[in-house]
């Protein structure tokens, strides 16, 4: 199952809204999380099943969707939400989970 | 407190061998599913392998074949055995718990606790 993110690249200013897609090459049901990652840090667990949210994160993050089509909301960017943002498909194991390509937010 | 320290990473030939440990603190690795991923140089993320608490193994199509996952149950340690490197797994590896959650009507997986990574770099 492949992933496609975008955009790939997004800059923005603290207090915008901003919203990342993630498209699945084919249905999986909810079983999608996001994740952030900083420069030479871990990825840090945002969203799991597509719409809950990882205890806590704060609340301006939220995801929705299901089936090929998920998006992440960030309803007022913070400063120290910059950062790449990657969704993962987590439908089968045993067929291999994947990564979506990623999307940096960047200051404007 | 619940953490995963990776150790083992370090530069190999091609074709070279190396045994990546993740020592886990506050959870039990065989009552997890545990996952191996990595990421390339400013590259994006890269799902390796998975250890069922079960003891089935999966493993992405890129390494299959070479790499070995595996636990000591009695250090809660988890290892990645990576045979014949090549120039393409240098990566930085982290190791992953999967937790296993209900939400809504059903139960899903996530990676929710993440170690710092070591560096694999596979270079002559």
């Amino acid at each position: 199952i492949q992933l496609t993110q975008s955009p790939s690249f997004l800059s923005a200013s603290v207090g915008d809204r901003v919203t990342i897609t993630c498209r699945a090459s084919q249905g999986i049901s909810s079983y999608l999380a996001w994740y952030q990652q900083k420069p030479g840090k871990a990825p840090k667990l945002l969203i799991y099943a597509a719409s809950t949210l990882q205890s806590g994160v704060p609340s301006r993050f939220s995801g929705s969707g299901s089936g090929t089509e998920f998006t992440l909301t960030i309803s007022s960017l913070q400063p120290e939400d910059f950062a790449t943002y990657y969704c993962q498909q987590l439908n089968s194991y045993r067929e291999g989970l994947t990564f979506g390509g990623g999307t940096k937010v960047e200051i404007k | 407190e619940v953490q995963l320290v990776e150790t083992g990473g370090g530069l190999i030939q091609p074709g070279g061998s190396l045994r990546l440990s993740c020592a886990a603190s506050g959870f039990t690795v065989s009552s997890n599913y545990m996952s191996w991923v990595r990421q390339a140089p400013g590259k994006g993320l890269e799902w390796v392998s998975v250890i069922y608490s079960g003891g089935s193994t999966y493993y992405a199509d890129s390494v299959k074949g070479r790499f070995t996952i595996s636990r000591d149950n009695s250090k809660n340690t988890l290892y990645l055995q990576m045979n014949s490197l090549r120039a393409e797994d240098t990566a930085v590896y982290y190791c992953a718990r999967d937790k296993l959650a209900a939400a809504g009507l059903g139960y899903y997986y996530y990676m929710d606790v993440w170690g710092k990574g070591t560096t694999v770099t596979v270079s002559s």
